[in-house]
């Protein structure tokens, strides 16, 4: 059980922009701490997506964007197209468990 | 090109040892600069973190909560590997497990690279 929640799918047409949100706590995503994101294909290992709340990794279209407040955070993809169908994890570290902790996971459906 | 090969068996009885190696290339896992990580995915507990090994000064191992007394993380820079132990297995170790390299950024670490994962069941 993820100390980091997110919504279980969210779904959008083509050219469409989607959020994900992913909540947590003053332990984990409250802190200074950054919030990472990942992409991960059904069958595939998980794809870094976004580090340190706002950055995208060499190779990452520019659609793909985070942002961080409070004690939550967000992904959100713009002008969605039909390769972005993937589960959608964020990341941080919790101080209360002393470890790396990931959100409950999205599934992306493009419509 | 940094790649993280894994191996290791994909079936283990129960109260047995679950040990798995990734061959680490184009990288040093004596780097000061990696953390070298395994992560565990199942339908039931969802993306779990187990633990990391990093070189800084000295090798330093940290171990989540939930499993720390049942799990070794090391490193061989003869051979430039890392490895997992989890003793005492039971079903509820049944996943796929990733070999995962962390990058420190500012403020925490992020999984940049991850192995393509093993399928390991815990059935007698």
């Amino acid at each position: 059980q993820s100390v980091l929640t997110q919504p279980p799918s969210v779904s959008g047409a083509p050219g469409q922009r989607v959020t994900i949100s992913c909540t947590g706590s003053s332990s984990n995503i409250g802190t200074p701490l950054d919030v990472h994101w990942y992409q991960q294909v059904p069958g595939t290992a998980p794809r870094l997506l976004i580090f340190g709340n706002t950055n995208r990794p060499s190779g990452i279209p520019d659609r793909f964007s985070g942002s961080k407040s409070g004690t939550s955070a967000s992904l959100g993809i713009t002008g969605l197209q039909v390769e972005d169908e993937a589960d959608y994890y964020c990341q941080t570290y919790d101080s209360s468990l002393s470890g790396y902790v990931f959100g409950t996971g999205t599934k992306v459906t493009v419509l | 090109q940094v790649l993280l090969q894994q191996s290791g068996p994909g079936l283990v009885k129960p109260s047995q040892t679950l040990s798995l190696s990734c061959a680490v290339s184009g990288d040093s896992v004596s780097t000061d600069s990696s953390a070298w990580n395994w992560i565990r995915q199942s339908p039931s507990r969802g993306l779990e973190w187990l633990g990391r090994t990093f070189y800084q000064s000295k090798w330093i191992h940290q171990y989540a909560l939930s499993v720390k007394s049942r799990i070794t993380i090391n490193a061989d820079t003869s051979k430039n590997e890392f490895s997992l132990q989890l003793n005492s297995v039971t079903p509820e170790d049944s996943a796929v497990y990733y070999c995962v390299r962390g990058l420190s950024w500012h403020l925490g670490w992020y999984f940049d690279l991850w192995g393509r994962g093993t399928l390991v069941t815990v059935s007698s």
